[in-house]
Parts: structure tokens; sequence; C-alpha cells
């Protein structure tokens, strides 16, 4: 059982140009998330999907999209990089046990915008 | 109002002691609350969930919630060096699934 599972985990891009952040889950849950760390900033949310089909703004979404690929996968898009997207990004999946909710992350990807 | 608030700390314990870290959220429709473990570098590890009013104790740790006064607390017991790190409060809102967080609280534990 992986959990959630984002790839990749390290990159590096020179402004303007495009890549997907590519985030899985096995548990079966409905709710997916993007989020990005700053210091000093705290989890910003980008976007969300609260069920497969569904996609909503987050905080920040300007410079994003997202697909909701199936239950499992939720992507990341970046068309053209800016140096101000330069951050930890974070996906994360939450959904109901028989007895309890649970949320949980990646393992985080580094991007450095150029 | 932000929608998720935390005691912005930084918070200092002996060892040993009990570390309280409070949360208020602002979605009196909220329906999940988490707290999180995060250690620089790493991404947020789950502590414990709460959905119903009282306490939800697991092991040295306690989520209290009290959706009348629209806050969540966690409690840990025993505290230990090994539990330094910034703990995240988050939110599921009441009418969509939008996982909220608070901007955290930095917890040291001495030795």
């Amino acid at each position: 059982n992986a959990g959630v599972t984002q790839t990749p985990k390290f990159q590096v891009l020179k402004t303007g140009q495009s890549m997907t952040l590519q985030c899985a889950q096995d548990m079966n849950h409905n709710s997916m998330y993007w989020y990005r760390q700053d210091p000093g900033m705290g989890l910003r949310l980008i976007y969300y999907s609260a069920s497969e089909g569904t996609t909503d703004k987050g905080e920040v979404p300007n410079g994003y999209n997202v697909s909701r690929l199936n239950k499992r996968e939720f992507s990341l898009r970046l068309e053209s990089a800016a140096p101000s997207q330069t951050s930890v990004y974070f996906c994360a999946s939450n959904g109901r046990t028989s007895s309890d909710t649970e949320a949980f992350f990646g393992q985080g990807t580094r991007l450095t915008v150029v | 109002q932000k929608e998720v608030e935390q005691n912005s700390g930084p918070l200092s314990v002996p060892e040993g002691a009990i570390a309280s870290l409070n949360c208020t959220y602002s979605d009196r429709g909220s329906q999940s609350f988490f707290w999180y473990r995060q250690y620089s570098g790493k991404s947020p590890e789950l502590i414990m969930s709460i959905y119903s009013n009282g306490d939800k104790e697991d092991g040295r740790f306690t989520a209290q919630l009290n959706k009348a006064s629209q806050y969540v607390s966690l409690l840990i017991r025993d505290s230990q060096p090994s539990d330094s790190a910034t703990y995240l409060c988050a939110v599921i809102g009441g009418s969509n699934y939008k996982l909220t967080f608070g901007k955290g609280t930095l917890l040291t534990v001495n030795p």
C-alpha cells in the first residue's frame, strides 16, 4: 500500500518551460488536492478535486491547470513556468474509512524555476 | 477572518511536559478536522483526525473538538525532543471538500 505517490521528487525548469506534476493514490479516496509551500507562507491550496470528474480553484490557482484523470490520479500542469512558481508542491488525498476520516500527503516535489 | 487560525508560537516546553496546540476555524459547517506534524524538509504526517465533538485519544496525543466554539486542539503528553516540529491544523469545509490549513505552530521540546 503506497498511499500517495508524487513524481518527480525534484525538478529544475527554465522560465517559460512547461511540466506536469503527477500524483496517484491507492486508498480509493474521493478527494485530491494540490498545495504549494513557501517559507513563512504555510500550505496554500492551488486546486482541488472533491470527486472524480470535478475540479475547483483554491487560494492560488493562477499559472496552474489540473486534470483529475480518474479516481486515482490528479495532475498539476505549469504551462509557462515563472520564477515565482519556485516552491515545494504537495499532493494530498482525503477519504472516509468505516470508522474515521483520513487525509494523507505525498512526499513532495521540489521545483526550481530559473 | 482567516479560515483556519493557529496560535502563532513558537511554543517551547520541557521534556515530559504537556504541549497544548490550538486552532480555530471560521466555517461553522466544517466536517472533519486534522492535526499534522511536519519536520523541516519533509511532508506533513497525519497525527490524528476528529469529526465528532469531544475528545479522541491516540497514545500520547489527544484531540479535542468543540463545534459550538469552532475550536479544535491537540494535547501532547510526556513531550519528547523528537516531537519538536511544526504542527498543522487542517479543516474540511462544510459546503465543499476543500482541505484548508492553518499556518502552523512550531513546537520545541527541550531536553
